[in-house]
């Protein structure tokens, strides 16, 4: 049973609009919210993180929003540029030390 | 910030013989590290969760005796694949939580991608 959900697979977006990837989740008792971007290849990065007792979270060029009745979470990316091009990886969990529950992964296309 | 080094990046082996990934947090202490698998076009799936001076907690599914985690220092972690088959082969990525970086953040290796002939 997927307690991360990705429902898009892939995106494609031009150049200088904006990028919405998004997320739903099923348990109540996630508290943490991140979403951590994969190049080929490569272990994924860290991007940006939000906590349940807030339902926005800006960081230059990303914004993550929480909803936390309707258990859904998007990251926003404006304006996209080609080197976002990558799989993007919504994550959640419990407070504490425990791992992370992750999504399938949605791969965004930034077209120049 | 923090940094988890992996290390070898790329191992191409023969079926049957083993081979050790290890995991490092370099500038801080992780008591607790995860490793992760990822298969193509599929999201990562933690394999178990590596306790430094204690046993490795596994996932469902995941063989503890092909599968050997050895979480020795704070600051190493290694994930041996033994007697490994073409199935083992994978991308391997180890994580652990950076001290005083917040509740979830979690730090990745680069990943190593082991190729069984």
């Amino acid at each position: 049973d997927q307690q991360v959900k990705q429902n898009s697979p892939s995106l494609s977006v031009q150049e200088g609009r904006i990028s919405i990837l998004n997320c739903d989740y099923t348990n109540s008792m996630f508290d943490y919210f991140l979403w951590y971007k994969k190049y080929p290849a490569e272990g994924p990065t860290f991007l940006i993180s939000i906590s349940s007792i807030k339902d926005k979270n800006e960081d230059g060029r990303f914004t993550v929003f929480l909803n936390k009745s309707a258990k859904h979470l998007s990251l926003h990316i404006v304006p996209s540029q080609p080197g976002d091009s990558a799989v993007y990886f919504c994550a959640a969990a419990p407070s504490g030390n425990t791992p992370l529950v992750f999504g399938k992964g949605t791969r965004l296309s930034v077209i120049a | 910030g923090a940094v988890v080094s992996q290390h070898p990046s790329r191992v191409i082996c023969k079926s049957g013989t083993s081979v050790k990934i290890e995991c490092r947090s370099l500038d801080f202490q992780a008591t607790t590290m995860f490793w992760y698998r990822q298969f193509p076009k599929q999201s990562l799936m933690l394999m178990a969760t590596s306790n430094e001076g204690s046993k490795a907690t596994y996932e469902q599914g995941v063989e503890k005796d092909k599968f050997l985690i050895n979480h020795a220092s704070l600051t190493l972690s290694t994930l041996t694949v033994t007697s490994a088959h073409p199935e083992d082969s994978s991308f391997y990525i180890c994580s652990a939580r950076g001290q005083g970086k917040g509740t979830g953040e979690l730090f990745f290796g680069e990943g190593s991608r082991l190729t069984v002939l």
